[in-house]
Formats: structure tokens, C-alpha cells, sequence
């Protein structure tokens, strides 16, 4: 079945400690999204990319950091320098000239103590 | 979420319709996107306005003024399983901005 994949659904680090986020889509899209959620919020974009090897910063990108070395994968990395790490995170994609709409992933949840 | 406008939370009764209005502000518009998102769960398209006017989709409807920023979205026959966040986003470029959603409950 074609669909994004997020794992693992909860993750707990220690503060300091940098953690990779994994996004893995076989929906052939070619962008590709990263979301941030808090209680009681919105989403809001982190990084985005169109296309391979290029990609974009969002509104709060500040303490994070990607690649896309392939289509179907789109990594994020919390690094220490975030602040406030713990949230929801959502991955996200889309077909390019195709529907409109993103399709997200499962969501994983990063709890930094 | 960025120059998007929608009530925090609403309660109606099962069985009830509901509006959810949505505001929004941009320089670039291409659409309006409703999701719906239960707790802990990613969200789920429920619609995409590009021309103004309600399109219909069996018991949820969605409506837009380009001319106007405004959209809502209409549930009728209201279920307990529409108990959730409701979202309202505009796509712009290659970008898409929520706003922060309405949170539903439905009472029995």
C-alpha cells in the first residue's frame, strides 16, 4: 500500500542530545514537508522540499536541520540548539502538478527531559 | 497559524448541524484546505476551495469568498466521531498555512 511512514510514534531523548526523525513516502511525491504541532495549535512549517537535493526553510526553522538525498526520504534532525523540542511532529507530502492536498504521516511524538 | 482566523472551540449535539467560519489574510492565494485531525492522530483532508461558491461532499460542505477571506465548513447530522480539531489552511505557491483549529465537541 502506498502511504508515509513515520517512526518511531514516541521518542524520548535527554536534553542536549541531538535526534533524527525519519519520513519515508512511497507515493512517488515530490515534496516533501515538516510540521511542528503544540497543544492546542496549528501546524506549523519547519523545513519543505520541492525536489532532490533542495529544499527550504519554513517559518521556524531556527535549531533544526534536513536532507534529501532521495525522493522518498526526508529526515529531520532536532538538534540541541532547538529550544523548546518537545512537540508532535508531522511529515508531510505532495504530488507536484497533481491534488492539491498533502498527505500525512503518523505523526511522532518527541518528548525532551 | 499566519493571518488565519477560526474559533478556538465550539460544542453542538449530536444529530445537529454545524458552521465553523474561517478568516484568512495573504498576498498569495491558491486554495482553502479543511482538515480534520483527532487528538494524537495526523490530520485528513476533507476539502479544497479554489473558486468561490459550496461544494458539497455527503455530510460535510465547505464554502468560500475569495473576495471576501472567508470560508466555512458545514457538518450536518452531526456523529460523535466528529468530535475533533477542524483546520483551516490556504495553500500558497508550494506552501500550505494553517491556522491553529477549531476544536469540536459533540454532546449526546
Amino acid at each position: 500500500d502506498g502511504g508515509i511512514t513515520q517512526s518511531p510514534k514516541y521518542l524520548f531523548r535527554k536534553e542536549g542530545q541531538n535526534v533524527t526523525l525519519s519520513c519515508e513516502q512511497n507515493l512517488n511525491h515530490d515534496a516533501m514537508y515538516w510540521y511542528r504541532q503544540d497543544p492546542g495549535q496549528g501546524l506549523r512549517l519547519i523545513y519543505y522540499s520541492q525536489i532532490v537535493n533542495d529544499f527550504q526553510k519554513g517559518d521556524i526553522a531556527e535549531g533544526y536541520s534536513v536532507s534529501r538525498e532521495k525522493k522518498e526520504s526526508f529526515p529531520l534532525t532536532v538538534t540541541s540548539a532547538q529550544k523548546n523540542p518537545t512537540a508532535f511532529y508531522l511529515c508531510a507530502s505532495k504530488s507536484r502538478g497533481g491534488p492539491a492536498e498533502q498527505y500525512f504521516g503518523p505523526g511522532t511524538r518527541l518528548t525532551v527531559t | 497559524g499566519q493571518n488565519i482566523d477560526q474559533p478556538t472551540e465550539m460544542t453542538a449535539t449530536e444529530g445537529a448541524i454545524v458552521q465553523i467560519n474561517c478568516t484568512y489574510q495573504t498576498s498569495g492565494f491558491n486554495g482553502l484546505f479543511w482538515y480534520q485531525q483527532h487528538a494524537g492522530e495526523a490530520p485528513t483532508f476533507l476539502s479544497y476551495n479554489v473558486l468561490d461558491g459550496l461544494e458539497e461532499k455527503g455530510r460535510f460542505s465547505s464554502f468560500l469568498s475569495r473576495s471576501k477571506g472567508y470560508s466555512y465548513l458545514l457538518l450536518k447530522e452531526l456523529q460523535m466521531k466528529d468530535s475533533a480539531s477542524y483546520l483551516c489552511a490556504y495553500n500558497r505557491d508550494d506552501k500550505i498555512i494553517f491556522g491553529k483549529g477549531t476544536r469540536l465537541h459533540i454532546l449526546p
